[in-house]
């Protein structure tokens, strides 16, 4: 079983202030931890993945973010917002689906966050 | 980079009207195609798995005879709402994957409305 929990629902800063999104999971394997931004009424887009390799790692965007075993955190941050960071963001873990054998790499979603940021 | 094609985007349609959704990757072969729904303000739920040539693996609680699924070639799958009613309303996601162990790539959404 897996889950993920993002602690904040919003969060709001000013622009040119650091970002700090807060994640944390549960999994019964050694998960894949994946960030995900949503635009309104837009699909998903990747920010960056862990998988097992260094536990700090960087995306797209200026994001980045540290895997904790100790803590089963995987929070996202960012050192300066921008405008155009406002939007919604997913922390997903993969780990085996429960929907039959072929249902490998079934992600869990949080809640997400909704990143405001304000001139 | 990777780029799912997923059409149309919006679709406003009456009661009792079928409607198909089509997911396609562009650029690369996807084993592995998934749909989603999000609620206004949700997170996404996975409705089903889609292997290319194999039937969809439905989760819990997903009926598999009113969100027919179909994935007849290595970059198309398509999801089709039979008999829709209003509560079908939703935003629908499909994502695809050429591998287990890479990263899923998303399209843009379906906002369908049941009227």
């Amino acid at each position: 079983a897996q889950s993920v929990t993002q602690l904040d629902s919003h969060v709001s800063v000013s622009e040119g202030t650091p970002v700090l999104l807060r994640c944390n999971y549960s999994s019964s394997y050694s998960p894949s931890l994946f960030w995900y931004v949503q635009h309104p009424n837009k699909g998903l887009q990747l920010l960056l993945k862990y998988t097992s390799a260094a536990t700090l790692v960087k995306g797209i965007n200026g994001f980045e973010a540290e895997f904790k075993k100790s803590e089963t955190s995987f929070h996202l941050t960012k050192p300066s917002a921008h405008m155009s960071d406002a939007a919604e963001y997913f922390c997903v873990v993969t780990g085996k689906g429960n929907a039959g054998g072929t249902s490998y790499g079934k992600l869990t979603f949080g809640q997400g966050t909704i990143l405001t940021v304000h001139p | 980079g990777a780029v799912v094609s997923q059409h149309p985007s919006r679709v406003i349609c009456k009661s009792g009207t079928s409607v198909k959704i089509e997911c396609r990757s562009l650029d690369f072969q996807a084993t592995t195609m998934f749909w989603y729904r999000q609620f206004p303000k949700q997170s996404l739920m996975l409705m089903a798995t889609s292997n290319e040539g194999s039937k969809a693996t439905y989760e819990q609680g997903v009926e598999k005879d009113k969100f027919l699924i179909n994935h007849a070639s290595l970059t198309l799958s398509t999801l089709t709402v039979t008999s829709a009613h209003p509560e079908d309303s939703s935003f629908y996601i499909c994502s695809a994957s050429y591998s287990s162990n890479q990263p899923q790539h998303f399209g843009d959404g379906t906002r369908l409305s049941i009227l």
